[in-house]
């Protein structure tokens, strides 16, 4: 069956400290993978998507950046974490589009508290 | 823009009751729609879609959803309304691409 890695499940960081958080997907090939971002437990806002590995579609424009150096393996990056970057941050899979049959499947998400 | 809407920040009903949380959309074209559910401090789980066919759809743990065209809505309902449905939910679309947008969320509190 398909899993999903994602951690740290928690993470306080000073502003201006660099930010790396890793999602790992087991048991599926070539998934479009997804970053969404959670701020105060509520809306859910669409950072980066990846239909392979390089490709990165970025939907905001912030100091945030993605990477996929392995078909199964997306990282979500930052060289100086701003205040704004707190808050719940998801990473998500699905095995195709998502109108094809192939609902997100979300790992349990990392808490980051930039202080 | 396209969009969902999701009007109400929470919803409270006891249990045994039906229980709805409605969700309407702005979306050209044919809208794929979906529900999703969130415990406190996980990622969501998927409840069920709408792609085509029938406008009720069926999803997991007897949660349902209506596709009402002329209305632009997709409204989730269940009949009988459980403590444990107690989450924050989640009415997310997609315009046919590989993006999933989603609604701002409706707490459920479900009360004895």
């Amino acid at each position: 069956s398909q899993t999903i890695h994602q951690w740290p499940a928690t993470l306080v960081q000073p502003v201006g400290s660099p930010l790396s958080l890793e999602c790992t997907v087991e048991g599926t090939s070539n998934p479009n993978l997804y970053w969404y971002r959670q701020a105060a437990g509520r809306g859910l806002q669409l950072l980066f998507y990846s239909v392979g590995i390089g490709q990165i579609s970025s939907e905001v424009p912030q100091n945030l950046s993605a990477s996929r150096p392995q078909d199964r393996q997306f990282i979500l990056s930052s060289k100086k974490l701003l205040l704004s970057d707190s808050g719940f941050y998801l990473c998500a899979w699905s095995a195709s589009s998502p109108t094809r049959n192939s609902p997100l499947h979300f790992g349990n998400g990392t808490r980051l508290t930039v202080t | 823009a396209q969009s969902v809407a999701q009007p109400e920040d929470q919803v409270n009903v006891a249990e045994g009751n039906p229980l709805t949380v409605k969700c309407t959309y702005s979306v050209s074209g044919n809208p794929y729609l979906f529900w999703y559910v969130q415990y406190p401090n996980r990622g969501l789980q998927f409840l069920l879609k709408y792609i085509t066919g029938d406008n009720l759809v069926k999803g997991s743990y007897g949660f349902e959803a209506e596709f009402n065209k002329s209305q632009t809505s997709f409204h989730l309902k269940k009949p009988s309304a459980l403590v444990s449905d107690s989450a924050l939910y989640f009415c997310a679309f997609t315009g046919g691409g590989n993006k999933l947008t989603f609604g701002t969320g409706t707490q459920l509190k479900v009360e004895l």
